[in-house]
This record gives structure tokens, C-alpha cells and sequence, in this order.
């Protein structure tokens, strides 16, 4: 079945900092691949997608390549600001449906 | 455009009693929608998948009976958590999909709604 891992957190980093959170994934076929992100007391936001391998989603500094050689779909940014502090889920579609992983919780320090 | 609100935001009840979850799509038609559960530190674990005039279809270890899921327009999804117990007590999040869209398409999320069973 489809699967999602990422990187267990909490991660917590200095203001402008570098960042990376891990993803991988198992599918059957070509899935979509997200990042969503959930701000203290919201619900999930589309953060950015990738529809096909080497596909780059890209949206508020964060990028993540899919990767279809290593099932990879890492989350990167190059400055990390207060206000990116939140829980990142990684996720994949496959027809209908999101498989989510577990989330990983991002804090960022002045 | 495309938002998702729920209501209420939170609530708490007790044992015993039902409770009903309303998720609206504002701004757009939802063929479908989505209900996820969320446990504290966990991720989103799908509950259910909710097309407009049609029975829910519910993943494998959700009862039925228990959670009854209702998508009488392409606006509105109802979930109602009937006999609640404390186990029930969770973050549940709903979801819609836009009926233009194709299989591979975006789903926007509610805000959730935070249960708390006594």
C-alpha cells in the first residue's frame, strides 16, 4: 500500500538557518506529492505540490523536488523565519485519496 | 477562494450523547469531501470519503453506525459522533475537493474541530 515517512521531529532552529525535513514515500504507480502545513490552532494549508517526477513545488522560500529514483520529496528552505514555526506534514495522492506522514514539528528561535 | 469552514471549532459533551460537525465548503462545489481524524502528535488518519447524494464510504476499522457521515448538498458535510465515548475524543478535519477538478487535484482543509468527551 502507499506509505509516507518523514523525519521524526521536533526540529529547532536558529532564525535563518538552514532547512531540510526529510520525506519518503512507497506507491503503486505516479502519485502526486504535497506538503502541507499546520500553524498553531489552524487547519492544514497547501504549502506546495509536485504532480510528476523532477517536478520542483516551490512557495514561500520552501522547495521540494520529487524525486522518483530515491522516493524522495524533502522540504527545504534556505532562511527559516519565527513565523515558519508549525507541524509539516508530507503527503501523497493516488487517485482520491492523502496518505499523510506522521508530521514533523518545526520550531524556529529568534 | 476555495475555502473550508467547520463547525464548531470545539466542543465538548458528554458520555453518552451525540454530536454533529458541519463542514462547508464557501466558495466552491464539493463533489467530495473528506473526514480525517487526528490524534495529538499523529498524522491525519482518513475516516471517510463523503460524495454529494451518496453513501459515505468508510476505511477499513471505522464503524459505520458510529459515525455517521451525511453530504446532502455540494456544500455541506455533516459528521455526527453518536453514543461518544472518551476514545472518541479527537481533532477531527474535513476536507473538500472541487467538482471541476480531476483525480489528481487539491484538497482544501477545514480548520478542524477539536471533540472533548467527558
Amino acid at each position: 500500500g502507499n506509505s509516507v515517512t518523514q523525519m521524526e521531529g521536533p526540529v529547532t532552529l536558529s532564525e535563518e538557518a538552514f532547512l531540510t525535513i526529510n520525506c519518503t514515500y512507497t506507491a503503486t504507480g505516479y502519485p502526486s506529492l504535497f506538503w502541507y502545513v499546520q500553524y498553531p490552532g489552524e487547519g492544514l494549508q497547501l504549502l506546495l505540490k509536485a504532480t510528476k517526477a523532477d517536478d520542483k513545488g516551490s512557495n514561500k522560500g520552501f522547495e521540494a523536488t520529487y524525486r522518483k529514483e530515491t522516493t524522495s520529496f524533502h522540504l527545504e528552505k534556505g532562511s527559516v523565519q519565527v513565523s515558519d514555526s508549525a507541524v509539516y506534514f508530507c503527503a501523497l495522492q493516488s487517485g482520491y485519496a492523502l496518505n499523510f506522514g506522521k508530521g514533523t514539528s518545526l520550531l524556529v528561535t529568534p | 477562494g476555495a475555502v473550508v469552514s467547520q463547525h464548531p471549532s470545539w466542543v465538548i459533551c458528554k458520555s453518552g450523547t451525540s454530536v454533529k460537525i458541519e463542514c462547508r465548503s464557501l466558495d466552491f462545489q464539493a463533489t467530495t469531501m473528506f473526514w480525517y481524524r487526528q490524534f495529538p502528535k499523529q498524522s491525519l488518519m482518513l475516516m471517510a470519503t463523503s460524495n454529494e447524494g451518496s453513501k459515505a464510504t468508510y476505511e477499513q476499522g471505522v464503524e459505520k453506525d458510529k459515525f455517521l457521515i451525511n453530504h446532502a448538498s455540494l456544500t455541506l458535510s455533516t459528521l455526527t459522533v453518536t453514543s461518544a465515548h472518551p476514545e472518541d475524543s479527537s481533532f477531527y478535519i474535513c476536507s473538500a475537493r472541487s467538482r471541476l477538478a480531476g483525480p489528481q487535484d487539491t484538497q482544501y482543509f477545514g480548520p478542524g474541530t477539536r471533540l472533548t468527551v467527558l
